[in-house]
């Protein structure tokens, strides 16, 4: 049982476009944080969201966390080649673990 | 400072084979964490330790046990091998208040 779902889980656009992955959960989380992993990488962490309806932006990147922190969405303005990899999100659980989605494989053709 | 460190890098081995993953980190965080890595399955929790002396089984547990060496250490064994463990090992580690963790850049194994 995967308890947070990623969408789409393949993503390829042109360079300049605009995309949106979303991650779902029907399980409430303390916090949501956004990885991204390159190839032959460990994930990176991006940002983490704490507070219902939370916005935060990095640079191109728009991280908002849904009114009641089951959901969350990474929306990307005017994608480049170098937003290219693995993006994965990942709800906490107590203080210790985190649960992860499967992940959504973003490609941007230049 | 390296962060978070993995060894080996890759490894093949016969099932029914043991092995041990080794991982250390010099951030002085207090938690690590194992996990796997599945093709459309994100990255999957095997065994965590929230500090020194003390482990917990994650999600996906059977088939593997792992040592808190020291603050630094956290190892993983596979006692005998099966196809199905093939996959990316991670490991983690984290201070005890910040959620951020820190990854290692993985093991890649395959038993076949």
């Amino acid at each position: 049982t995967q308890l947070l779902e990623q969408s789409p889980q393949f993503l390829s656009i042109q360079e300049g476009e605009n995309l949106t992955v979303y991650c779902n959960s029907s399980s409430v989380f303390s916090s949501l944080q956004w990885y991204r992993q390159e190839p032959g990488e460990g994930p990176v962490l991006l940002v983490t969201v704490v507070t219902g309806g939370e916005v935060k932006k990095l640079k191109r990147l728009t991280f908002q966390f849904g009114d009641a922190r089951k959901d969350s969405s990474l929306h990307i303005t005017a994608a480049q080649p170098g937003d290219t990899g693995l993006y994965l999100c990942a709800g906490a659980r107590g203080a210790q673990k985190l649960v992860f989605g499967q992940g959504t494989r973003l490609t941007i053709n230049p | 400072n390296a962060g978070v460190t993995q060894t080996p890098k890759f490894q093949v081995l016969k099932t029914g084979q043991s092995m041990t993953l080794q991982c250390a980190q010099d951030m002085n965080h207090n938690s690590m964490y194992w996990y796997r890595q599945d093709p459309g399955m994100g990255l999957r929790l095997i065994y965590y330790s929230a500090s020194e002396g003390t482990t917990d089984k994650g999600e996906v547990p059977n088939g593997y046990n792992v040592s808190r060496l020291n603050k630094r250490e956290f190892s993983l064994r596979l006692e005998s091998a099966a196809p199905s463990q093939t996959s990316v090992y991670f490991c983690a580690s984290k201070t005890g208040v910040q959620e951020t963790q820190y990854f290692g850049p993985g093991t890649r194994l395959l038993v076949l």
